[in-house]
């Protein structure tokens, strides 16, 4: 149980154009949801908390016009990347709490987005 | 935030047992103390979780002082398939709170043949 999937797995776009990830629970309903951004050898790095029917809170230097994150059902989440640059090229991880208080979170698989 | 410190890399061969010590000086009440493994191009997969004591499941222990500002994640007869970066993580997830979970730098285990 607790699967968390994401889509697409990998995905390519050109300079200036956005890209839609999705995240979600296969077998629960998600409260919280999770995006983090990971660059090749570092550690994960949280970009927002995503409660469902509420808006999105980012970390300090995330923006939140760049990175649109929507929540909008209880096993689905999105993160859009608008206007994307060769600088947001990284691997993105989506991951779901149960419920509130809850203190285990499961990742999915990750996104590689690699901007041209 | 409690910030959690490990060391960056160990190597082990196969069939040893490996702790991995995680710092955690400030540690909350509430915190709970959580272990994860990331293959290269993967999400992070829960190993273990604890508050307090040793907890036992079937691929690691965790052994967690009464001081709580420390926790050392115990691998048994570790194998090739185990090398992968380990990541402590101290926190708690409350929809209420600002507390946030942060990765630290994570340690990588190397398994060597």
């Amino acid at each position: 149980g607790a699967v968390v999937s994401q889509h697409p797995s990998r995905v390519i776009c050109k300079s200036g154009t956005s890209v839609k990830i999705e995240c979600r629970s296969l077998d629960f309903q998600a409260t919280t949801m999770f995006w983090y951004r990971q660059f090749p050898k570092q550690s994960l790095m949280l970009m927002a908390t995503s409660n469902e029917g509420s808006k999105a809170t980012y970390e300090q230097g995330v923006e939140k016009d760049k990175f649109l994150i929507n929540h909008a059902s209880l096993t689905l989440s999105t993160l859009t990347v608008t206007s994307a640059h060769p600088e947001d090229s990284s691997f993105y991880i989506c991951s779901a709490a149960l419920r509130q208080g809850d203190y285990e979170q499961y990742f999915g698989p990750g996104t590689r987005l690699t901007v041209t | 935030l409690a910030k959690t410190t490990q060391p960056i890399s160990m190597d082990s061969y196969e069939g040893q047992e490996v702790n991995i010590t995680c710092s955690h000086n400030n540690i909350a009440t509430n915190d709970y103390i959580t272990w994860y493994q990331q293959f290269p191009s993967q999400g992070p997969r829960f190993i273990i979780q604890g508050y307090k004591t040793k907890v036992t499941n079937e691929v690691a222990s965790l052994f967690i002082p009464a001081d709580r500002k420390s926790s050392t994640l115990s691998l048994p007869r570790v194998s090739l398939s185990d090398t992968a970066v380990y990541y402590c993580l101290v926190g708690v997830l409350d929809r209420g709170s600002a507390r946030q979970l942060t990765f630290g730098s994570g340690t990588q285990l190397t398994v060597l043949p």
